[in-house]
């Protein structure tokens, strides 16, 4: 296993269903990232955990829920979700939240769709 | 607030001709990294290359490089003897002590065989 993996790949729910995307890293790093992507826009900072503490949630619905057991692992779990919702989310990580130079890490994403 | 602007939603370059990708961004601080990440499609997004602001030579990675202005806050984005794997996303990113990763929207590039 190597780098950032995200699962599911690819995900349909209706906006009574609740589910769940995870993610983990193989990289050693210490913070990671959900991000929302939507078309032809800038990537959405969704939250932050920096050694399993949650560092910043950036007015997020609360119909997402994050949760991050240990460094390695993320998850974002969905409920009550509207079909605005519907993009592709990306995991991302990296060394520290506070320090290094910025670069991140990402997995290939969750393509959401919301009916 | 800091801002990253990529005004060139789509570019297309013939195959093995050189393409050249704009960004500018806007801050008031003085040292700060800026970024070019590539997103194929369905791929992973990946790190093409990295400027720091305090170094005035610009970064190079085989056949990309950049055109950093620190004065006009532009950071372009040069792509030489252009490729079909090439074909992707762009995105311009900024990144300061603040820990604020700021995006822009993205350019779309085609290479044309």
């Amino acid at each position: 296993e190597t780098g950032v993996t995200q699962t599911p790949r690819h995900l349909v729910m209706g906006m009574t269903n609740k589910k769940s995307l995870k993610c983990e890293q193989h990289l050693g790093h210490n913070a990671m990232y959900w991000y929302k992507q939507s078309a032809k826009k800038p990537l959405e900072l969704m939250f932050v955990y920096n050694f399993k503490e949650q560092t910043e949630n950036n007015s997020v619905p609360s119909r997402f829920s994050p949760e991050c057991p240990n460094s390695s692992h993320l998850f974002l779990h969905l409920h009550t979700l509207q079909p605005e919702d519907s993009a592709l989310y990306l995991c991302a990580s990296s060394q520290d939240r506070g320090q290094g130079t910025g670069e991140l890490f990402f997995g290939e994403g969750s393509r959401l769709t919301v009916l | 607030a800091q801002t990253v602007t990529q005004s060139q939603p789509e570019m297309s370059v013939q195959e093995a001709e050189t393409v050249t990708l704009s960004c500018t961004y806007d801050t008031s601080e003085s040292d700060y990294y800026l970024f070019w990440y590539k997103q194929p499609p369905s791929r992973q997004m990946i790190l093409v290359i990295r400027q720091e602001a305090y170094k005035q030579q610009n970064a190079t990675e085989n056949r990309f490089s950049v055109n950093f202005q620190k004065a006009a806050k532009s950071f372009s984005l040069k792509i030489s003897d252009s490729q079909l794997g090439d074909a992707a996303m762009y995105f311009c990113a900024y990144w300061d002590r603040n820990y604020q990763l700021i995006w822009g929207a993205g350019t779309k590039l085609i290479i044309k065989p």
